[in-house]
């Protein structure tokens, strides 16, 4: 079966760095996502890996191993808006999308 | 109108009754998307639709239909509401192309008693 791994919580500091993994084993690939949301809120796109390597966004950053089926997403100087859930997602062979659970990122002042 | 928009953001509806969610795009996306949301698990679709006229089913897709009689609208119905489906439905539309990003709907909270 198709899978996405990723933590359920993690908790840093106010101007820290933060690394969320994800690891997954789906049917063919064809592209990872990282999404933010908010509790209460829709989840919002982030970045897209489909190349090994990083992609680097501002504070954000993705990194992506197709060879290990492992992916990051490297948040740095957090800030108190960083607190939301980060949810990883990987387009399969036939380009559907397969959603981790989501990692609950919780930033302490 | 600016994105999707959902309607409505939350309802308690009584087991055995019809619901339709309704959701409009403005970005003339071809793709639609219908996601359930429960607590600790990922994000699981229903159905979709690549094209107007056309749709497809997901994971998820016993108990709901939907349909796509234009490009902006895709409303999802629930023919006779159970419990199981309580949840936080979403919305998506994506554009053809290289990363083919989803933009989500705000949500709709339904609550099957």
């Amino acid at each position: 079966g198709q899978n996405i791994d990723q933590p359920t919580e993690m908790t840093a500091t106010e101007g820290a760095i933060v690394q969320i993994n994800c690891t997954y084993q789906t049917s063919g690939f064809n592209g990872l996502f990282w999404y933010q949301q908010h509790a209460g809120e829709a989840p919002t796109f982030l970045s897209y890996n489909v190349l090994d390597g990083l992609e680097e966004k501002g504070r954000f950053s993705s990194f992506l191993s197709r060879s290990k089926g492992y992916s990051y997403l490297l948040l740095k100087e957090l800030q108190m808006k960083d607190s939301a859930s980060y949810l990883c997602a990987v387009r399969d062979s036939n380009y559907q999308l397969i959603w981790g659970a989501g990692t609950k990122l919780i930033i302490k002042p | 109108i600016a994105g999707i928009t959902q309607a409505p953001t939350s309802q308690i509806l009584a087991a055995g009754r019809r619901m339709t969610l309704r959701c409009t795009q403005d970005m003339r996306h071809n793709a639609m998307y219908w996601y359930r949301q429960d607590l600790g698990l990922g994000l699981r679709l229903i159905h979709y639709s690549n094209t107007a006229g056309t749709t497809g089913k997901g994971e998820v897709p016993d108990g709901y239909s939907v349909s796509r009689a234009n490009t902006d609208d895709f409303p999802l119905t629930l023919a006779s509401a159970v419990p199981s489906q309580t949840s936080v439905y979403f919305c998506a539309s994506s554009a053809q192309g290289a990363t083919g990003e989803l933009f989500f709907g705000e949500g709709s909270r339904l609550t099957v008693l």
